[in-house]
């Protein structure tokens, strides 16, 4: 099984500012089968990017995906008060899908 | 537009089963395989397994191996999770997630249901 961990545990940042999310696997995840969502409190989960850079539809610019093998990058160029969330990661690239542990992005 | 509803919240005792159901509409419900997600209190997301609604093949998380079976309607465009031997550590939202791609499994959890939340106590 891939294990998926996500740094910082927890962003503090102030709207306006980019934030930067880290997802490392414990071993290459194949094709850059990797997804990010966003959740916010009482709600599910909502697909921002798939394939480690293509984004959803719907899914605003400022969300932009990176990297390859075992490392991957959540940014937000510049967030938005809509943008304070949980954000995880999860890869597709075995049979068995695995989530990080999730980021939270909360208002500095 | 794409829309998956979910059956009502479950309180059940340890050993006890659970059903859930998830209801598809607004688009073809056999081309896009079905995934279950759950989520404890706090927690992050784990996956439970995939239902392909077109034959009813399944695969399931060796975590939940011989305690849950997905199944579907097809008459109906539901389909459903049973979770057995229940235990507190099973208390979580569950949710039905459509495959981001018609015809074949991607593993990219596009569309969700709104979850339903199964309380697990004595």
């Amino acid at each position: 099984e891939i294990v998926l961990t996500q740094s910082p545990g927890t962003l503090s940042l102030s709207p306006g500012e980019r934030a930067t999310l880290s997802c490392r696997a414990s071993q290459s995840v194949s094709s850059s089968f990797l997804a990010w969502y966003q959740q916010k409190p009482g709600q599910a989960p909502r697909l921002l990017i798939y394939g480690a850079s293509s984004r959803a539809t719907g899914i605003p610019d400022r969300f932009s995906g990176s990297g390859s093998g075992t490392d991957f990058t959540l940014t937000i160029s510049r967030l938005e008060p809509e943008d304070f969330a949980v954000y995880y990661c999860q890869q597709y690239g075995s049979s068995s899908l695995t989530f990080g542990g999730g980021t939270k992005v909360e208002i500095k | 537009q794409v829309q998956l509803v979910q059956s009502g919240a479950e309180v059940k005792k340890p050993g006890a089963s659970v059903k859930v159901s998830c209801k598809a509409s607004g688009y073809t419900f056999t081309s896009y395989y079905m995934h279950w997600v759950r989520q404890a209190p706090g927690q992050g997301l784990e996956w439970m397994g995939i239902i392909n609604p077109s034959d009813g093949s399944t695969s399931y998380a060796q975590k939940f191996q011989g305690r849950v079976t997905m199944t579907r309607d097809t008459s109906t465009s539901t389909v459903y999770m049973e979770l057995s031997s229940l235990r507190s550590e099973d208390t979580a939202v569950h949710f039905c997630v459509r495959d981001g791609r018609s015809g074949s499994y991607l593993g990219v959890l596009h569309y969700w249901g709104q979850g339903t939340l199964v309380t697990v106590s004595s």
